[in-house]
């Protein structure tokens, strides 16, 4: 079994819905998540941290579901520029990462 | 501020050949880990390094090696290239207070 699996995607959404996907990992112990974002040839980038209470920056919401073991972001109100890979992440000492999965958001 | 950078930004090399990247981490930071990226997947872990040692390894062969200098700096090394190690290989910096990892622009490895 992978570490981090997640939705491949692709996704994609009209300007200003929103869109939702999902992780799980396989590490009960693990500590730390993140979402990153990856757009076409370049690095991640740290979107934000995922912590055990869920939280909000703007118009993301990730939430972690330690009991089932999986991490979810969901982006409201899409902007064209959102179109990107989203990778998730937990941390064991280690990044481990998902194969990303693809947002395409259209006008 | 600088971020991570790395050097070269893109490097063509031929099968059994050997290879240097070089990675300077994020003002502040002294661990350095490095990736590998392949096309359409996630980076895979290869190593990371703090004071100057090997703290961590993923499932990566001995081909790949590396080290860290006192201004923690690194370099990752490749012998004996083979046509899979083509791929994106990014650096990341971190702090001793934080989790978040910080990545370069990676360099792109081409083996023919």
């Amino acid at each position: 079994r992978k570490e981090v699996e997640q939705d491949p995607g692709p996704f994609n959404v009209p300007e200003g819905a929103t869109v939702a996907f999902n992780c799980t990992y396989s590490n009960s112990a693990s500590q730390s998540f993140f979402w990153y974002r990856q757009d076409c040839r370049k690095e991640p980038k740290l979107l934000m941290s995922v912590y055990s209470s869920g939280n909000e920056d703007g118009r993301f919401t990730a939430q972690l579901n330690r009991a089932s073991q999986y991490i979810s972001l969901l982006i409201r109100d899409s902007k064209l520029s959102d179109s990107a890979t989203y990778l998730c992440v937990v941390n064991d000492y280690k990044l481990s990462f998902g194969a990303g999965t693809t947002v395409t958001v259209r006008a | 501020d600088a971020g991570v950078t790395q050097s070269p930004t893109h490097l063509i090399k031929t099968r059994g050949q050997q290879v240097t990247l070089r990675c300077s981490p994020k003002s502040g930071h002294d661990t350095v880990s490095w990736y590998q990226q392949a096309l359409g997947q996630g980076p895979q872990f290869i190593f990371q390094y703090y004071e100057e040692e090997e703290r961590q390894r993923g499932n990566f062969p001995d081909r790949f090696s590396g080290h860290q200098f006192p201004n923690y700096s690194s370099e990752l090394n490749v012998n004996a290239l083979l046509l899979g190690d083509s791929a994106l290989y990014l650096c990341a910096s971190s702090s001793p207070s934080a989790l978040e990892q910080y990545f370069g622009p990676g360099t792109r490895l081409t083996v023919t």
